[in-house]
């Protein structure tokens, strides 16, 4: 059983070009969840779907990021314009479900962004 | 808002020593309360949780008791060996749009 996969693993961008950042969760998991690791720092939430419904958006760092869900499966979150401070390690997570008995989260290993 | 604060790392201790990560969270309601671990190389994983006051959460020979009156959900483990060398991540969630994770504390356990 595959567990959540993210891509790439690493990438280095240039500031101000736009990166995409994909996770692939478990398979029949509807939860997905995003999170931002800067160095040094503890996990950010960043924000969470519930299928491809992400009901708050209010964890986004600013409006130069965005995510999506497709098909209740794959999920982008997309940076635009990066800036050096966007540089961190961005992890995926995803649940069965969202209730007290299906809501552990699996992480998959992050993809880790280097905006010079 | 809405917190968690975790003893900063990192704690060093040798084999069959007991253990303490302090966790004490900020949250309106009932939130739930989680501790997560990434052992090196890994993923994060879920090592155990808590629902409710009084809950205790058991994994692995660890535990954690969600204390409301003091809004603490600290770690514990009788006697740590080396494999549990890892980060330890508090976290809370208090309703289902968010999610709020500690810094982490580095655990080195010596032989």
């Amino acid at each position: 059983g595959a567990g959540v996969s993210q891509s790439p693993s690493n990438k280095v961008t240039e500031k101000g070009k736009d990166v995409e950042l994909r996770c692939d969760p478990i398979s029949g998991h509807t939860a997905l969840y995003w999170y931002r690791q800067s160095l040094g720092q503890g996990l950010e939430f960043l924000i969470y779907f519930q299928g491809n419904s992400a009901p708050d958006k209010s964890g986004l760092p600013s409006d130069r990021f965005s995510a999506e869900r497709t098909g209740g499966s794959v999920s982008t979150l997309t940076i635009q314009r990066t800036q050096q401070e966007d540089s961190a390690v961005y992890l995926c997570a995803s649940s069965f479900g969202l209730l007290w008995d299906q809501e552990t989260q699996y992480f998959g290993p992050g993809t880790r962004l280097l905006v010079l | 808002g809405d917190s968690v604060t975790q003893m900063e790392g990192p704690v060093t201790l040798s084999e069959e020593a007991f253990l303490t990560i302090n966790c004490t969270y900020t949250a309106t309601g009932y939130p739930s309360l989680f501790w997560y671990v990434q052992y090196p190389g890994e993923g994060l994983q879920l090592l155990l949780k808590a629902t409710k006051a009084d809950d205790k959460g058991s994994n692995k020979g660890f535990e954690a008791t969600y204390r409301k009156e003091t809004t603490s959900f600290h770690l514990e483990k009788g006697s740590v060996q080396v494999s549990d060398s890892a980060v330890y991540f508090c976290a809370l969630r208090p309703n289902f749009n968010k999610f709020y994770f500690g810094s982490g504390t580095k655990l080195n356990v010596k032989p």
